[in-house]
């Protein structure tokens, strides 16, 4: 099965930079996923690492290092559009989806 | 875009009563999938299904069982509903290609009463 931590809860101001960590113990590792949730909507794909490194899409970026079991999702220049649930998931082997229980995300101006 | 729907928003349903639950999507995915998620929780998988007929368990099946019986549509059934299956269920379809990233649905908010 597989294991996944990541905070509950994080606060920050309009225009600056906040870091979600996801840290995971697995099974079977076949890639990492982050996707956003608003609240009361279905959840959105945000990022997608399957190899060790960084991947940057815009104000949002994605890290992976398998060999530490870690992930982080970092927004820069956060907006308040940006408050939302930020779920973490490993895909293992079989191709199913294990999901953190979410990072709430609150933009203060 | 894949867009999947759900049959309804809210349900509100009796304990003992057989619910079901719809989702469609309209893109030809192989895969569907039904989560239901609870605060704290997280989302957790009921039942996922590779192709048409086919079914496989997730990880908190009990009380639940799908069916697929055409490629586009799962429906998720509660034999006899019980107010802890009281939670947001969300669908999702995603392909076989190599991302394999899933579309939600935008999820029924059941209550058993």
């Amino acid at each position: 099965g597989q294991n996944i931590d990541q905070p509950t809860e994080m606060t920050a101001t309009e225009g600056a930079i906040v870091q979600i960590n996801c840290t995971y113990q697995t099974s079977g590792f076949n890639g990492l996923f982050w996707y956003q949730q608003h609240a009361g909507e279905a959840p959105t794909f945000l990022s997608y690492n399957v190899l060790d490194g960084l991947e940057e899409k815009g104000r949002f970026s994605s890290f992976l290092s398998r060999s530490k079991g870690y992930s982080y999702l970092l927004l820069k220049e956060l907006q308040m559009k940006d408050s939302a649930s930020y779920l973490c998931a490993v895909r293992s082997y079989d191709y199913k989806l294990s999901f953190g229980a979410g990072t709430t995300v609150t933009v203060r101006a | 875009d894949v867009k999947v729907t759900q049959s309804s928003r809210y349900l509100v349903k009796r304990t003992g009563e057989k619910v079901f639950l719809e989702c469609v999507q309209d893109m030809d995915h192989e895969n569907m999938f039904w989560y239901r998620q609870d605060p704290g929780l997280g989302l957790r998988l009921i039942y996922f299904s590779y192709d048409v007929k086919m079914k496989e368990k997730g990880d908190i099946p009990e009380g639940y069982s799908v069916s697929r019986e055409k490629k586009e549509r799962f429906s998720l059934i509660l034999e006899s509903a019980s107010t802890n299956q009281t939670s947001m269920y969300l669908c999702a379809a995603a392909t076989g290609a190599s991302t394999y990233e899933q579309y939600f649905g935008p999820g029924t908010r059941l209550t058993v009463t």
